[in-house]
């Protein structure tokens, strides 16, 4: 069955970094997938897709300091130098054949 | 820029029907699968259902088979979501969003801004 699983929480201090991970289920580690952003009271934003070769494509306007990664299962987004309207819940989504499947969510706070 | 304009905020009674819209603009409306997706209060993302406006082949995840029905007017470039017999527990935000090209396999690339539907006696 293709799962996502993700962290329920980060937090970094402002200025800092924080790598936020979502992990694919057993016998899918070859799937992409895509990261999307929902700040407090707005809906989401797509933020980027990542291959399992790491290769990643972002939307229209994400800044510089939205970035992804792959290991293995695991697909990565990394934001650096930490602003405060980085403060939302971050979603991996993926897809298989007459399916899409979203992560539980990662809520990161700003210190 | 590719949009999605969703209409505006319902408040209903249990057992009332409801449609909401979803118009894109700024692509070729058909050549996009279009994806609705449920968010109930303090939750997660879950997606609904996907349909191709091109000749409205329609997917339901199973949760949702027979409780909601997506259609697509091409013409207008418009989506819809619709309920026959809402719910309390229909109470959401409802999105919809576009699904990257080719096919309906993908990721989504761009939101609405959401539907509030609040289901109260």
């Amino acid at each position: 069955q293709l799962v996502l699983t993700q962290s329920p929480s980060a937090s970094a201090s402002l200025g800092a970094s924080v790598k936020l991970t979502c992990t694919l289920s057993s016998g899918h580690s070859s799937y992409a997938i895509a990261w999307h952003q929902q700040q407090p009271e707005k809906g989401p934003r797509y933020l980027m897709k990542i291959n399992s070769d790491g290769s990643h494509s972002k939307g229209d306007g994400i800044p510089d300091r939205f970035s992804g990664s792959s290991s293995g299962a695991e697909r990565y987004l990394t934001i650096s130098s930490l602003q405060s309207e980085d403060e939302a819940d971050y979603y991996c989504q993926t897809w298989g054949t007459g399916i899409q499947v979203f992560g539980g969510g990662t809520k990161v706070t700003v210190l | 820029e590719v949009r999605l304009v969703q209409s505006g905020a319902e408040v209903k009674k249990p057992g009332e029907s409801l449609k909401i819209s979803c118009k894109g603009s700024g692509y070729s409306f058909s050549s996009y699968w279009i994806v609705w997706v449920r968010q109930m209060p303090g939750k997660g993302l879950e997606w609904m259902a996907i349909i191709d406006p091109a000749d409205s082949d329609s997917r339901y995840f199973t949760s949702f088979q027979g409780q909601v029905t997506v259609s697509a007017d091409k013409s207008i470039t418009t989506a819809y979501l619709q309920w026959s017999s809402l719910k309390a527990s229909d109470t959401a935000m409802y999105y919809c969003a576009r699904i990257a090209s080719p096919g309906p396999n993908n990721w989504f690339d761009s939101w609405g801004q959401g539907t509030l539907v609040t289901v109260s006696s």
